[in-house]
């Protein structure tokens, strides 16, 4: 599975759109984009996947480059709640490897 | 409900005393993972496990045994812990053979060795 980069912190706030990018340079064809979060120590929860084509749900939107090389994790009007730890990863829904890369994450930051 | 289930929540131990964190889904999943969190150095993946009696090491196996002899569990055991498996470790899984692939985490297991 393809290592993802991601900022080590970011603002945003209460009320506004936060955008926390993703790289994934190396990302192969079959390989879809997770986002996860996780709020203060608790186990990580699940936001949204996609595989190319922008993705939207309750939570959150998902925007893929056309090369798929990067993409967008968007929370359309960020609450205080939001506050947590973002983490990108690539993986194969089926793959028959099971070796995950979550590296470190971005620390978002929802201001008042 | 469906849910990924750790247990114990939180543990003290000393050096050198064998210890099992164990983990139970409910979900028919066929893939398994225990990860540990250290500060500043996000998740790390130990092991993982896509079926039964399938289980091979991830990025920190180092100093741990998993064994998957049922579906539904696949525990964590520290032969000899030692102070640098205090961590807060967490395990998940997920469907790999059909569904979105979305990973089930449990609420964490704080281990702390003295």
């Amino acid at each position: 599975d393809a290592k993802t980069t991601q900022p080590t912190s970011m603002d945003c706030a209460e009320g506004r759109a936060a955008n926390l990018p993703c790289n994934h340079s190396t990302i192969s064809g079959n390989e879809y984009v997770y986002w996860y979060r996780q709020i203060h120590s608790q186990g990580p929860q699940y936001i949204i996947h996609g595989l190319k084509n922008n993705e939207t749900n309750e939570m959150a939107s998902l925007i893929i480059t056309e090369d798929r090389k990067s993409s967008t994790l968007i929370l359309p009007h960020a609450t205080l709640r939001d506050t947590a730890v973002y983490y990108c990863i690539v993986r194969v829904p089926s793959s028959n490897t099971g070796k995950l890369i979550f590296g470190q994450g971005t620390t978002l930051q929802v201001k008042p | 409900e469906a849910q990924v289930t750790q247990n114990p929540r939180y543990l003290i131990t000393v050096t050198g005393k064998k210890l099992t964190v164990t983990c139970s889904q409910n979900m028919n999943h066929e893939y398994m993972s225990w990860y540990r969190q250290d500060p500043g150095l996000g998740l790390r993946q130990i092991y993982y496990s896509m079926n039964v009696e399938v289980t091979d090491k991830g990025d920190v196996p180092e100093g741990y045994k998993v064994s998957r002899k049922e579906k539904r569990n696949f525990p964590l055991i520290l032969e000899s812990p030692s102070p640098n498996q205090t961590s807060l470790y967490f395990c998940a899984s997920s469907t790999h053979l059909q569904g979105n692939g979305e990973l089930f985490f449990g609420e964490g297991s704080r281990l702390t060795v003295l």
